[in-house]
């Protein structure tokens, strides 16, 4: 089956340092891809879509300067968290689609826990 | 607006059957999913339903009626390790998935 492989799993770094989150589709071209992100004990929270060549689309109250997306190929989308803070601290997911009209499931990435200290 | 509800938890017992059920008001309708998500990881892929009626695969089936909007999840002979959370998504007509809070299913013995 399609596979979405995330990296790092996890991850600590110290307020104000910048993290990068990559999200790569292994076996398929992933035309779209979706960031999440998830506080505990709460549902996936869409961050933004990307579609590969183009900018991404963040939905209403996250800052796109502070979580810079790429798409640059059809296989790799990375997410970098800016000046982190401690309130940014999160489980950031990643997931993949092969076509927006595909109605096959998305393929989530293992997930990416942040801490920032 | 769009919205998806469906309980924020329930109990079972070790090998009884437990159905969760999920509503949705969505604008337009590609398909419903179902996702299962343990603590601390992503979710995983369960069922999909696109037409009315009743998928089967394995121990988990999954309903859906489109006049409704509703769909639920069957989990039959449930076993410890199904205590998980279990998310409803519906794909609206423009192909955008809108998550449901998801409802923690708790197994006991």
């Amino acid at each position: 089956g399609a596979v979405v492989s995330q990296h790092p799993s996890w991850v600590i770094c110290k307020s104000g340092t910048s993290v990068k989150i990559e999200c790569r589709s292994l076996d398929f071209q992933a035309t779209t891809m979706f960031w999440y992100r998830q506080f505990p004990k709460q549902s996936l929270m869409l961050m933004a879509t990307s579609n590969e060549g183009s900018k991404a689309t963040y939905e209403q109250g996250v800052e796109k300067d502070k979580f810079l997306i790429n798409h640059a190929s059809l296989t790799l989308s990375t997410l970098t968290v800016t000046s982190a803070h401690p309130e940014d601290s999160s489980f950031y997911i990643c997931s993949a689609s092969g076509d927006r009209g595909d109605a096959s499931p998305l393929h989530f990435g293992n997930g990416t826990r942040l801490t920032v200290t | 607006g769009q919205n998806i509800d469906q309980p924020t938890e329930m109990t079972a017992t070790e090998g009884a059957i437990v159905q969760i059920n999920c509503t949705y008001q969505t604008s337009g309708f590609n398909g419903l999913f179902w996702y299962q998500q343990h603590a601390g990881e992503a979710p995983t892929f369960l069922s999909y339903n696109v037409l009315d009626g009743l998928e089967e695969k394995g121990r988990f089936s999954s309903f859906l009626s489109r006049s409704k909007g509703y769909s639920y999840l069957l989990l039959k002979e449930l076993q410890m390790k199904d205590s998980a959370s279990y998310l409803c998504a519906v794909k609206n007509s423009n192909y955008q998935l809108i998550w449901g809070a998801g409802t923690k299913l708790i197994i006991k013995p």
